[in-house]
């Protein structure tokens, strides 16, 4: 699996956008980009996933690059519910969700009153 | 269920017994995964279940630790002769083919003294 690179932190006012970065420069065609959040104390929870076009959800949105080796996570009005450790994930498994996630470490986001 | 349950939530053992964790998925969710996450540290993946066998058990760090799922249901990890290192949250994750991302649990916290 491609690797990915987040910043380990980042903060946010509560009410403003949150756009979270990552970089999977080596992402392979069939590969799609998955993000997931953990909050303290609970498993992690799914938030959105594409692969070359951008997707939204109910809780974010995903910018891909048209050269799919970026893409940033947004949250449009963060709120303090949303302060949790953000994942980027690169995943092989033609969207169907088999095959193992690797996790790295993940951004820190802190949602300020 | 409507989630993926794990039992017990937390378990205290002293070092040298064993241990079982227990995972309930999503009814009719074919896959299953188990992951464990140290204090501070990412999820680190331990094996996948693709109904009954188990395909990739890569992550299993020793001969100690052992998992089987029956049923395509409930499924069980076993770590024999516990050490103070086995000390993490064991988490769970069941997913639906064709459906986007992995539902996990809770997880287990584990305590090695």
């Amino acid at each position: 699996d491609a690797k990915t690179t987040q910043p380990p932190s980042m903060d946010c006012a509560e009410g403003r956008a949150a756009n979270l970065p990552c970089n999977h420069s080596t992402i392979s065609g069939n590969e799609y980009v998955y993000w997931y959040r953990q909050i303290h104390s609970q498993g992690p929870q799914y938030i959105i996933h594409g692969l070359k076009n951008n997707e939204t959800n109910e809780m974010a949105s995903l910018i891909i690059t048209e050269d799919r080796k970026s893409s940033t996570l947004i949250l449009p009005h963060a709120t303090l519910r949303d302060t949790a450790v953000y994942y980027c994930i690169v995943l092989d498994a033609g969207g169907t969700s088999y095959g193992k996630l690797t996790f790295g470490q993940g951004t820190i986001l802190t949602v300020h009153p | 269920g409507a989630g993926v349950s794990q039992s017990p939530s937390n378990k205290v053992t002293e070092k040298g017994k064993d241990v079982e964790l227990r995972c309930d998925p999503i009814s009719g969710h074919t896959a299953l995964y188990w992951y464990r996450q140290r204090l501070g540290q990412g999820l680190e993946f331990l094996i996948y279940f693709q109904g009954n066998s188990a395909p990739d058990k890569s992550g299993l760090p020793s001969d100690r630790f052992s998992a089987e799922r029956t049923g395509e249901s409930v499924s069980t990890l076993t770590i024999q002769r516990t050490q103070q290192e086995d000390s993490a949250v064991y988490l769970c994750a069941s997913s639906l083919m064709g459906a986007p991302g992995y539902t996990f649990g809770s997880g287990t916290r584990l305590t090695v003294v």
